[in-house]
């Protein structure tokens, strides 16, 4: 399998359930990210693993917890979320060199579309 | 502050035809990267090409070319021999250093190709 994958592909869930978003990548990176897509906005990135720390929480409320066991894996916990929640959770990989580079290209999974009921 | 601007939300292109979709961006910082990405209606991100801040030539993909000016501060996506299968929505994104780097994206412009 190539490439970066998310399950589950679709996923309904009322306010007081309790979920966890998949990704994985195939692609040798060590640099993952989790975007939400909202309707009529624009890209949102929520949170940067690399190296398999977290580098980046741009302010995302704590009912969303990210998990980066491995630089192959990273989950998205959901928790008592709310209806304006509701989007496409968008996956990505890169691979970073030490210091960053401009030209790193992001890859991106299929997303997940959620409904929050 | 670092922003990217997409102001055609929507473009309707004959198929075989080309098309230009715009891209403005606004940074200080003379190292940048700039990425064009497609989405089809399934959801997944599509990495389409590449262009560097210091790059002297136009990126260029197949049927897909970057017009890069760079004074202007653009970076139009233009498709070439449009196909049926071109019909999505395309992100210009740019990746910067803010002190950690970070991937920008515009609002996105939604193609649509005619048989």
């Amino acid at each position: 399998e190539t490439g970066v994958t998310q399950t589950p592909r679709h996923l309904v869930m009322g306010m007081t359930n309790k979920k966890s978003l998949k990704c994985e990548q195939h692609l040798g990176h060590n640099a993952m990210y989790w975007y939400k897509q909202s309707a009529k906005k624009p890209l949102e990135l929520m949170f940067v693993y690399n190296f398999k720390e977290q580098t980046e929480n741009n302010s995302v409320p704590s009912r969303f917890s990210p998990e980066c066991p491995n630089s192959s894996h990273l989950f998205l916990h959901l928790h008592t979320l709310q209806p304006e929640d509701s989007a496409l959770y968008l996956c990505a990989s890169s691979q970073e060199l030490a210091g960053g580079r401009v030209q790193e290209t992001q890859y991106f999974g299929p997303g997940t579309r959620l409904l929050v009921l | 502050a670092q922003k990217i601007t997409q102001t055609q939300p929507g473009m309707f292109v004959q198929e075989k035809e080309a098309v230009t979709l715009d891209c403005t961006y606004d940074t200080s910082d003379p190292s940048y990267g700039l990425f064009w990405y497609k989405q089809p209606s399934s959801g997944e991100m599509i990495f389409l090409i590449y262009q560097g801040s210091y790059d002297q030539q136009n990126a260029t993909e197949g049927r897909y070319s970057l017009n890069f000016q760079k004074a202007r501060k653009s970076a139009n996506l233009v498709i070439s021999a449009s196909q049926l299968g071109d019909s999505a929505m395309y992100f210009c994104a740019m990746r910067v250093d803010t002190g950690g780097f970070k991937t920008i994206f515009g609002a996105g412009t939604r193609l649509f190709v005619k048989a």
